[in-house]
């Protein structure tokens, strides 16, 4: 059984640029969270996705940034009109749809690297 | 001071001895969870402690749950150098709104020295 995929594994955008980060969960999961870690710091959440739904968006700006979970395919986060405090790792966890209490397993993330 | 600190920030130990590192939240929970981030990588789940339990064990790991000083403890017995890593404990608050949502600490950063 696959883990939790992530793609790109790093990606370099100028500021202004679009980024498009990609999670496709483990098999059998339905519930999506998106969290965000700043160097030397621990993981911020962002946003809970389940399927053609988000649940919580409270931990994701505004502007700029958005999350989807399609019917088909993985989940999505964009960040458009990219700046330099967007460089970050983020992580991408999926669980099982028995609940929100059940463990979450991580990607192994996706750095981005605005220049 | 946020939900889920961990203390100490950083733990310089020897092979072979044991590593403790500790937790403390804020609020009432439904479970903590202690993960292991290697240097440049993803997150590794280590233990869940549900909050009406009290200790948990997984191989050389030892996790507690005290909820009514809001702390937990992991315990790495003879340690190795492939422990060097940071880990944090994250906790899934109750009257989150049932969203599943982890609050995570900063994180103590453990080098096992061979």
């Amino acid at each position: 059984n696959a883990g939790v995929m992530q793609n790109p594994r790093h990606l370099v955008r100028r500021r202004g640029q679009e980024a498009r980060l990609r999670c496709s969960p483990m098999k059998g999961h339905s519930h999506v969270y998106w969290y965000r870690q700043l160097p030397e710091e621990g993981l911020k959440f962002m946003v809970y996705l389940q399927k053609e739904n988000i649940i919580d968006e409270s931990g994701m700006p505004k502007e700029r940034f958005s999350a989807e979970f399609p019917k088909e395919g993985p989940s999505i986060l964009r960040i458009q009109q990219v700046v330099r405090g967007d460089s970050a790792a983020y992580f991408c966890a999926s669980s099982r749809p028995s609940g929100v209490q059940e463990t979450q397993y991580f990607g192994p993330g996706t750095r981005l690297l605005v220049l | 001071s946020q939900q889920g600190e961990e203390d100490p920030q950083a733990l310089s130990i020897q092979e072979g001895e044991n590593a403790t590192m500790n937790c403390s939240y804020k609020t009432s929970i439904n479970n903590l969870q202690w993960y292991r981030q290697n240097s440049g990588r993803g997150l590794v789940h280590l233990i869940l402690i549900r909050s009406n339990e009290r200790e948990k064990h997984s191989g050389r790991l030892r996790v507690t749950l005290d909820t009514s000083k809001k702390s937990s403890s992991l315990l790495i017995t003879a340690s190795r150098a492939a422990d060097t890593a940071s880990y944090f404990c994250a906790t899934l608050p109750t009257g989150s709104g049932n969203t599943g949502k982890l609050i995570f600490g900063q994180g103590t950063t453990l080098q096992v020295k061979p």
